[in-house]
């Protein structure tokens, strides 16, 4: 059974960088095909994919974002991190991480539960 | 702006059926698979449709979804109030190199 978990601060400050950190179960991220994912989702509004990372360490990012991006993964703690930088109000979102399997257009199969950030001074 | 184009709200009575679309472009939904996920109030995504009309183990086949050249579109029949969501399609964006979601439709049950 995968499980994936969001964790991280809830509130972050204007110009701070924001960590976040994906546990996960029933997969392994070194496995050929396995992957993770980020999309976030502010109050109200759709899902805004971020990036994904995969089990060769190909990564991905939103081209809007890239340069705020990091995605990267510790296999020995089945856990994948995301760092953005540079945090304004409009990054305010419940930020989710998500498994995927074989391919970029593969689907979202297994969703974590999200965290709420909210970026305010 | 989404690279996906669905209509924001759609309506329907119980028992009847409802389809939502989604339009893209031939660097997205033309050439690659696509996704369908409902989301309930409160909670997160979860995956409805995939490779264009798969349904994933326990999504019943009120369910259903097919692709037309550079559209999508989720059909639902047999209406139920616990079937009121946000409906989102998504799909891999070779030009982009990224993943892209539609805006996001609103299924109201009346």
């Amino acid at each position: 059974q995968i499980t994936l978990k969001e964790s991280g601060p809830t509130l972050v400050k204007p110009s701070q960088t924001l960590t976040l950190t994906c546990t996960f179960s029933g997969f392994s991220v070194t496995t050929s095909g396995e992957g993770v994912g980020w999309i976030r989702q502010p109050p109200g509004k759709a899902l805004e994919w971020l990036a994904l990372i995969s089990w060769n360490d190909d990564k991905r990012y939103n081209p809007s974002l890239k340069k705020r991006l990091t995605i990267t993964k510790d296999t020995y703690k089945d856990q994948v991190v995301l760092t953005l930088t540079n945090m304004d109000p409009v990054d305010t979102a419940t930020y989710y991480c998500a498994h995927f399997r074989d391919g970029y257009d593969s689907p979202l199969d297994y969703w974590g539960q999200g965290t709420l950030v909210t970026v305010s001074s | 702006q989404s690279v996906l184009t669905q209509p924001p709200s759609v309506s329907a009575a119980p028992g009847q059926k409802v389809t939502i679309s989604c339009a893209g472009s031939s660097f997205n939904i033309e050439h690659n698979y696509v996704s369908w996920y409902q989301q309930l109030p409160g909670t997160a995504p979860k995956l409805l449709i995939y490779d264009n009309n798969k349904r994933p183990s326990g999504i019943p086949d009120r369910f259903s979804g097919s692709k037309s050249g550079t559209s999508a579109t989720l059909g639902i029949t047999g209406l139920q109030t616990g079937d009121e969501a946000d409906y989102y399609c998504g799909t891999w964006d070779s030009s982009l190199s990224a993943v892209v979601f539609g805006g996001g439709t609103k299924l109201t049950v009346l």
